[in-house]
């Protein structure tokens, strides 16, 4: 089983849809991170969170710690939204991160 | 801010050649700065912690002389792949890290193809 672990695998949805994503994790953390991986591969980090909520535009991340878990919002979804959403948290006293192993988006007209 | 440029975006090369891939922290002092290694359609795997002015970390499994990491000052960190073969063919991607618990900024990767 791995220790960062996302639902759903893929997704489409239609232009306009609130979308959630989904990332379950089985270690402590220090902090848990949400990327946006671009179809051409540049990847763009959008939250970085330890407790609590933080939202950006039309994206919103939650975390609760107790139950290992966050959850990516993106609210009035575009085409532009389209890419690969992953998840990642930093454990132990490194810098280190491991990965989920990504949510495929697809927004469409 | 926090932007990191990686280059060349992408590069062609024969079976046995070396190919040096670099990573700049443009905007700000990056110590740590790490090397990753993604195949299509999976996540991104570790290869390499990078320090500046030490040797770097490397992953299990990960050849220190197949993959020679240099970090030779606080905005560039360097990866070369030795003696390529059309294994090594894959996407390669960097992030900086500009402090302690400060999240990591990636580059835009390399797409290597090696025939």
């Amino acid at each position: 089983k791995n220790e960062v672990e996302q639902s759903p695998q893929n997704l489409t949805a239609q232009e306009g849809e609130f979308i959630t994503i989904n990332c379950s994790y089985s270690v402590g953390i220090s902090a848990l991170h949400w990327l946006q991986q671009h179809p051409g591969g540049g990847i763009v980090s959008l939250f970085m969170l330890s407790s609590g909520k933080k939202k950006h535009g039309r994206l919103i991340a939650t975390i609760n710690i107790q139950e290992k878990h966050s959850s990516l919002h993106i609210t009035a979804s575009h085409p532009r939204d389209s890419a690969v959403y992953i998840c990642a948290v930093r454990s132990g006293g490194g810098n280190k991160l491991t990965f989920g192993t990504g949510t495929q988006l697809k927004v469409e007209l | 801010g926090a932007v990191v440029s990686q280059h060349p975006s992408w590069v062609i090369c024969k079976s046995g050649t070396s190919v040096k891939i670099e990573c700049r922290s443009l905007d700000f002092q990056a110590t740590t700065m790490f090397w990753y290694r993604q195949f299509p359609k999976q996540s991104l795997m570790l290869m390499a912690t990078s320090n500046e002015g030490s040797k770097a970390t490397y992953e299990q499994g990960v050849e220190k002389d197949k993959f020679l990491i240099n970090h030779a000052s606080l905005t560039l960190s360097t990866l070369t792949v030795t003696s390529a073969h059309p294994e090594d063919s894959s996407f390669y991607i960097c992030s900086a890290l500009s402090g302690i618990n400060q999240p990591q900024h990636f580059g835009d990767g390399t797409r290597l193809s090696i025939l």
